[in-house]
């Protein structure tokens, strides 16, 4: 399987600034980069995906960002807002980095 | 969301007695997986299956087995409980011809083997 490491475990900032978090993976094959945002309690949704033919992506305050050759890809929120807290996880095609528990402080 | 189902939604087993775990979708989705979520290691992928009849192992599978003899349906068996497989359980599926698409999640399923 593919090996996903996601940076940093844990990440406060005040509200308004911006976060980032970053992934990195082994197989160069992959193509799909999806992230998933869990609240506390519910299941993991998407926000936003990419796949390998693509060098970055947005969506409003959300941006994803791929390095194939590097093999890593990043994660921007910007303008934060405290419904961001929640944890977010990283996936290459199947397999999910450990999670990022963003706190937003007001 | 998803139409995906699981249940039950809460279990608490004993060591050494088999439980099984159900995944029920209306998606018609060809592919279905089960991973486990634990604190510091985010969710791990347990088995999943491209079909029906057509399940493979995933990166933590020892001690778990699954079937699909549905496309609706995906059970995953824990063939022995022990207390390291206490955790929280979902099941989600995908659609996707050939290229892998967006996870759709169910519910969770939080098992407590004691």
């Amino acid at each position: 399987g593919e090996n996903v490491e996601q940076h940093p475990s844990t990440l406060s900032v005040q509200e308004g600034d911006s976060a980032v978090i970053k992934c990195t993976y082994s197989d160069s094959a992959s193509n799909y980069f999806p992230w998933y945002k869990q609240e506390l309690g519910k299941r993991p949704q998407l926000i936003i995906d990419i796949r390998s033919n693509v060098g970055e992506k947005k969506d409003q305050r959300i941006a994803v960002t791929l390095n194939k050759t590097a093999k890593h890809f990043s994660l921007h929120i910007t303008e934060t807002q405290p419904e961001d807290s929640a944890v977010y996880f990283c996936a290459v095609e199947i397999y999910f980095g450990t999670g990022t528990s963003l706190t937003v402080i007001p | 969301d998803a139409g995906i189902t699981q249940s039950p939604r809460h279990k608490v087993t004993e060591t050494g007695t088999p439980v099984t775990l159900r995944c029920h979708q209306t998606e018609n989705h060809r592919y279905m997986y089960w991973y486990r979520q634990d604190p510091g290691h985010g969710l791990r992928l347990i088995h999943y299956s491209y079909g029906v009849k057509d399940t493979d192992k995933g990166e933590v599978s020892d001690g778990y087995s699954v079937s699909r003899s549905k496309t609706e349906d995906f059970l995953l068996t824990l063939e022995s409980a022990t207390s390291s497989q206490t955790s929280v359980y979902f099941c989600a599926i995908s659609s996707g011809t050939g290229v892998i698409t967006e996870a759709f999640f169910g519910q969770g399923t939080r098992l407590t083997v004691v």
